[in-house]
């Protein structure tokens, strides 16, 4: 079983709509981060947890929420879909200098 | 703000070649820079990680070097093979107060090995 697993690993959404990606891990890690990856922008930082109870913007936070249920749980929400917000999203998680990550959700907004 | 930069954004080279990818940074107050590698639908792996008060870091057919003052660093790759294709990325850490864990990343380099 991998390490740090996403679901859904695709979805397809029209403008407006809610959407939740979740994640989970299985490192027993504190901390969590959401990224977005465009073509030719590389990976942006949407947001990040240190714990439960820390969460933090990243980057680019605008339009998008969070929720750390639990240590091993930190999905990301989009309130209100648009179609700029079509991309691959990772998650991650670490314990130390080494990030591990998800496979990653493509997402489109129509 | 810092800045990394990879270049060029793809190559191609053939089976056995000895290659080179490039990355470069605008901020030397690092505290470690990463090379990973993403493969389509498997996400980022992380392949090294050299501390600032290294300058290379070995592992197997792969050699990372660091050069904080010219804000470079470089993933030799020896003897590449098909299984070797892949997009790679360098990314380095925004120190703060709470930790050098918010990773700044290059574009990438999309890396194909010809039979």
């Amino acid at each position: 079983d991998a390490d740090v697993t996403q679901t859904p690993r695709n979805r397809i959404t029209k403008t407006g709509k809610r959407i939740m990606l979740e994640c989970s891990q299985t490192k027993g890690h504190d901390r969590m981060y959401w990224y977005r990856q465009d073509p030719g922008l590389g990976l942006r930082l949407i947001y990040y947890s240190f714990d439960v109870k820390d969460i933090n913007k990243g980057e680019i936070s605008d339009g998008y929420s969070v929720s750390r249920q639990a240590q091993a749980k930190f999905s990301l929400s989009l309130e209100s879909a648009i179609p700029n917000q079509t991309a691959l999203y990772f998650c991650a998680t670490s314990g130390g200098d080494i990030q591990y990550f998800g496979a990653g959700t493509r997402l489109s907004v129509l | 703000k810092q800045e990394v930069t990879q270049i060029p954004a793809a190559l191609s080279v053939p089976e056995g070649e000895n290659l080179v990818l490039n990355c470069s940074f605008t901020d030397s107050a690092i505290y470690n820079l990463q090379w990973f590698r993403q493969d389509p639908g498997k996400g980022l792996t992380s392949l090294l990680l050299i501390q600032s008060s290294q300058r290379e870091q070995t592992s197997g057919r792969l050699n990372a070097s660091l050069d904080k003052s010219s804000g470079r660093s470089t993933l030799y790759i020896a003897a590449s093979q098909p299984g070797d294709s892949a997009t790679y990325l360098c990314a380095v850490p925004l120190i703060s107060n709470f930790g050098n864990e918010k990773l700044t990343f290059g574009t990438g380099t999309r890396l194909t090995i010809i039979p």
